[in-house]
């Protein structure tokens, strides 16, 4: 049972525009996420995160947004730049004892 | 800067064999972790160590086992290799637990043939 879910695997955006990438889970034992971000043939690197007792986070570009009563959080790039073409992967943890991937969502930044 | 660092980029192995996945830090991290990331599988833990000589067990353990002797140092270990353990393996380090940010290394292809 997949309990971090991100049901769109790819996504294009125009550069210029903003980009929303969504994800949702469910444990509500969560009470913390991550972002990250992965480019070809390199690790993935941290993004931003949010608190379960925050709704929102910013981060110059990146604002993620977290819904608890929807068990819901996105990720906003604004404005989206070629260098964010990127497979970005949410991850929830619960703290002491697990964290969990989603399976990733590709972002492509049309010119 | 944070650098892990894993023992290689590509492997290519035969069915059987056991197979060692190095993986340092060198920021005296006191967590170490280990993914797979499989096409429409996102990533998945394997196994985590939050000591010396400490370990845990992840979502997917089977078929693999890991080592931790020295602070820095990491290993995964596959006592037999078997085609489906075909994957990018993903070392990471964080200073505590699950929610500090982790940093991971390049990553490993093995191919298991």
């Amino acid at each position: 049972d997949q309990q971090v879910k991100q049901n769109s695997p790819s996504l294009s955006v125009q550069e210029g525009r903003i980009s929303i990438l969504n994800c949702d889970y469910t444990n509500s034992m969560f009470d913390y996420f991550l972002w990250y971000k992965k480019y070809p043939a390199e690790g993935p690197t941290f993004l931003i995160s949010i608190s379960s007792i925050k709704d929102k986070n910013e981060d110059g570009r990146f604002t993620v947004f977290l819904n608890k009563s929807a068990k819901h959080l996105s990720l906003h790039i604004v404005p989206s730049q070629p260098g964010d073409s990127a497979v970005y992967f949410c991850a929830a943890s619960d703290r002491d004892d697990k964290i969990i991937f989603g399976k990733g969502t590709r972002l492509h930044i049309l010119p | 800067d944070v650098k892990v660092t894993q023992s290689s980029r590509y492997l290519v192995k035969r069915t059987g064999e056991k197979v060692f996945l190095e993986c340092v830090q060198d920021m005296d991290h006191e967590n170490m972790f280990w993914y797979r990331q499989d096409p429409g599988l996102g990533l998945r833990l394997i196994y985590f160590s939050y000591d010396v000589k400490m370990k845990e067990k992840g979502d997917i353990p089977e078929g693999y086992s890991v080592s931790r002797e020295k602070k820095e140092r990491f290993s995964l270990i596959l006592e037999s290799a078997s085609t489906n353990q075909t994957s990018m393996y993903l070392c990471a380090s964080s200073v505590t637990g699950f929610t500090d940010t982790q940093y991971f290394g390049p990553g490993t292809r093995l191919t298991v043939l």
